[in-house]
């Protein structure tokens, strides 16, 4: 599984825009690029996905590098509900619907 | 939609005690479910896919005969810990796709049942 390499921890101001960097140099072609965010003692929740062109859903947006060897994950207003950690996982489409999580990015958002 | 619930949310049990977690999709057939356990400060880690009427798919270093899937119906999927241990205590959480839907459908996630093995 192609790897992602995301910051261990970020921090935010409520209201502000937020940007989620992740890194994943070795995708391939068939490769979907999902993100994830799980809130402290619940399941991981479904935020977006995308595989070249950028995405916008009700709860955030995906940008993805034209190379697609990088893309960032936004929240347009960060409220303390979107306190949670982040994953960034690449999904092969050619090969089944496993999802491989990495360690995330912690997001804080301060008051 | 795409709501997966899952039960018990918690549980404690003495050491060799069998365990069944339940998960179960609401308002769609999970046509493949997953389970995965979570230790604390980790990151999820993916036991086994199940896919409806056939036998699960275990990764590597995760026994089949120690963690019992059961995928009988595309609504429901069960998790047994047989003779569970205190290294077994763990948040174990399900997840489910509507592969009817075509491919690349996000997975759907319970909110996790935390295991405790006294």
């Amino acid at each position: 599984d192609a790897k992602t390499t995301q910051p261990n921890s970020m921090e935010s101001n409520e209201e502000e825009p937020v940007h989620l960097p992740c890194n994943h140099s070795t995708i391939s072609g068939t490769d979907y690029i999902h993100w994830y965010r799980q809130l402290p003692s619940q399941g991981p929740e479904y935020v977006i996905h995308g595989l070249t062109s950028n995405v916008n859903n009700r709860m955030a947006s995906l940008a993805i590098a034209e190379d697609r060897k990088s893309s960032t994950l936004i929240l347009h207003r960060a409220t303390l509900r979107d306190a949670a950690v982040y994953y960034c996982i690449l999904r092969d489409g050619a090969r089944g619907n496993k999802l491989v999580f990495g360690a995330g990015t912690i997001l804080r958002v301060k008051s | 939609g795409a709501v997966v619930s899952q039960h018990p949310s918690w549980v404690i049990c003495k050491s060799g005690t069998s365990v069944k977690i339940e998960c179960r999709s609401l308002d769609f057939q999970a046509t493949t479910m997953f389970w995965y356990r979570q230790f604390p400060k980790q990151s999820l880690m993916l036991m086994a896919t199940s896919n409806e009427g056939s036998k699960a798919t275990y990764e590597q270093g995760v026994e089949k005969d120690k963690f019992l899937i059961n995928h009988a119906s595309l609504t429901l999927s069960t998790l047994t810990v047989t003779s569970a241990h205190p290294e077994d205590s763990s948040f174990y959480i399900c997840s489910a796709i509507n592969g009817r839907k075509g491919s690349n459908q996000p997975q759907h996630f319970g909110d996790g049942t935390r295991l405790s093995i006294l």
